[in-house]
């Protein structure tokens, strides 16, 4: 089945270790999405992909990159994790602009320790 | 600018009985609406979107939702509800005629079912 896939769905990482978090997806779509969420709230966009090109919300920190190599994988770099980047990671997809709606993958669970 | 509101943080409903969940937005164009759902430590489930046509939206699970433009509602709703739709129900909205085509979320509504 077409899907997005998260890797790990649970990472333990130490205070100021960079880390990276995984998505691919098999769907083709042209759109992949990072998302935030902490404690059962909203999910907040850090950044996303059109294609090639990067879009960064304002308010995403520095210490948070990202890279789209090619069409089915995207990367969430964590620079220097600090306790409080701990949270869901969310990675999803859609195929333009248009109406339709987001897939999602089942996220990762970041620890920071 | 746009927005969305789901007035309650948390709904309990006994099983078997009808469900709604609320949801108000706000956007200067023409609404694009959905409805999401999260089970625990697990990412988010389309349920049901709304762009165009008929006003009442039949989605996933059993779930509906009507589009009220007068007063610019979205509710979730369901006949019966079911303990295993105990989850996490997120709306969202973007506005159509808008380039920024990404999603504004509400703020999410826990639903307890109790058998």
């Amino acid at each position: 089945d077409a899907m997005v896939i998260q890797n790990p769905r649970y990472q333990v990482t130490q205070f100021g270790k960079p880390v990276t978090l995984s998505c691919s997806q098999t769907l083709n779509h042209n759109v992949m999405y990072w998302y935030q969420q902490k404690s059962s709230q909203a999910p907040k966009l850090l950044f996303h992909y059109y294609d090639k090109d990067f879009n960064n919300e304002a308010d995403t920190p520095d210490n948070f990159q990202s890279r789209r190599p090619n069409t089915s994988f995207c990367f969430l770099d964590i620079r220097s994790p600090g306790l409080g980047d701990a949270a869901m990671y969310l990675c999803a997809t859609s195929r333009d602009h248009t109406g339709d709606g987001y897939t999602f993958g089942s996220g990762t669970r970041l620890t920071v320790v | 600018a746009q927005s969305v509101a789901q007035p309650e943080d948390q709904v309990n409903v006994a099983e078997g009985n009808p469900l709604t969940v609320k949801c108000t937005y706000s956007v200067s164009g023409n609404p694009y609406l959905f409805w999401y759902v999260q089970y625990p430590n697990r990412g988010l489930q389309f349920l049901l979107k709304y762009i165009t046509g008929d006003n009442l939206v039949k989605g996933s699970y059993g779930f509906e939702a009507e589009f009220n433009k007068s007063q610019t509602s979205f509710h979730l709703k369901k006949p019966s509800a079911l303990v295993s739709d105990s989850a996490l129900y997120f709306c969202a909205v973007r506005d159509g005629w808008d380039s920024n085509y990404q999603l504004i979320w509400g703020a999410g509504t826990k639903l307890i079912i109790k058998p």
